[in-house]
């Protein structure tokens, strides 16, 4: 249980154009989902919380206007990185935090659930 | 703010027992997580740690002293497959968000 789906994968752009990445909860609510980034050898950095039904929660030097979430669903949340760049390459990665405990998932209610990320490539 | 600090890289070999620390310092938690990433893919859970003391699951264990601002995570018996980054994270009072660490890079030989 608690398995969450990124796609796509893979996504090579070119610099200017935008970019959708879609975070799904496949067995599972989840009433918040987080958008990290991930540069080569470096730890996950926070971008934002996405929460259903409201306006996401940016962190402190992440521009809202140039990576856009939208939490439609209990189970999905996307991240539009607008005009991309090249320094906008990197490893997006979404994680869900359980809303409603699935079977089998270990007994913390904070315990989030990560995706397999999607590797941007902006030339 | 939170800075939380991990060595940046060890080294250990197969079958031997290694302690990966970080340490931490932050104004409260909820709860310290020990998270696993192999490279190019998703962190997957290893542990969670609430209350000071020591958490043991099979062949890892991790360790919380909140008055210290330290954990560790302790890999026993490694195998080949250990070799991966380890990523420690706080999850702040009254958030949901996990804060992560610098993150350790593990390579176990042979």
């Amino acid at each position: 249980g608690a398995v969450v789906s990124q796609h796509p994968s893979r996504v090579i752009c070119k610099s200017g154009t935008s970019v959708k990445i879609e975070c799904r909860s496949l067995d599972f609510q989840a009433t918040t989902m987080f958008w990290y980034r991930q540069f080569p050898k470096q730890s996950l950095m926070l971008m934002a919380t996405s929460n259903e039904g409201s306006k996401a929660t940016y962190e402190q030097g992440v521009e809202k206007d140039k990576f856009l979430i939208n939490h439609a669903s209990l189970t999905l949340s996307t991240l539009t990185v607008t005009s991309a760049h090249p320094e906008d390459s990197s490893f997006y990665i979404c994680s869900a935090r359980v809303g409603v405990q699935p079977a089998g998932a270990p007994t913390s209610t904070d315990t989030q659930y990560f995706g397999p990320g999607t590797r941007l490539t902006v030339l | 703010g939170q800075n939380i600090d991990q060595p940046t890289e060890m080294t250990a070999t197969e079958g031997a027992i290694v302690q990966i620390n970080c340490t931490y310092q932050t104004s409260g938690f909820n709860g310290l997580f020990w998270y696993q990433q192999h490279a190019g893919e998703a962190p997957t859970f290893l542990s969670y740690n609430v209350l000071d003391g020591l958490e043991e699951k099979g062949r890892f264990s991790s360790f919380l002293s909140r008055s210290k601002g330290y954990s560790y995570l302790l890999l026993k018996e490694l195998q080949m497959k250990d070799s991966a980054s380890y990523l420690c994270a706080v999850s702040p009072y009254n958030t949901d968000k996990l804060i992560f660490g610098t993150g350790t890079r593990l390579q176990v030989f042979p």
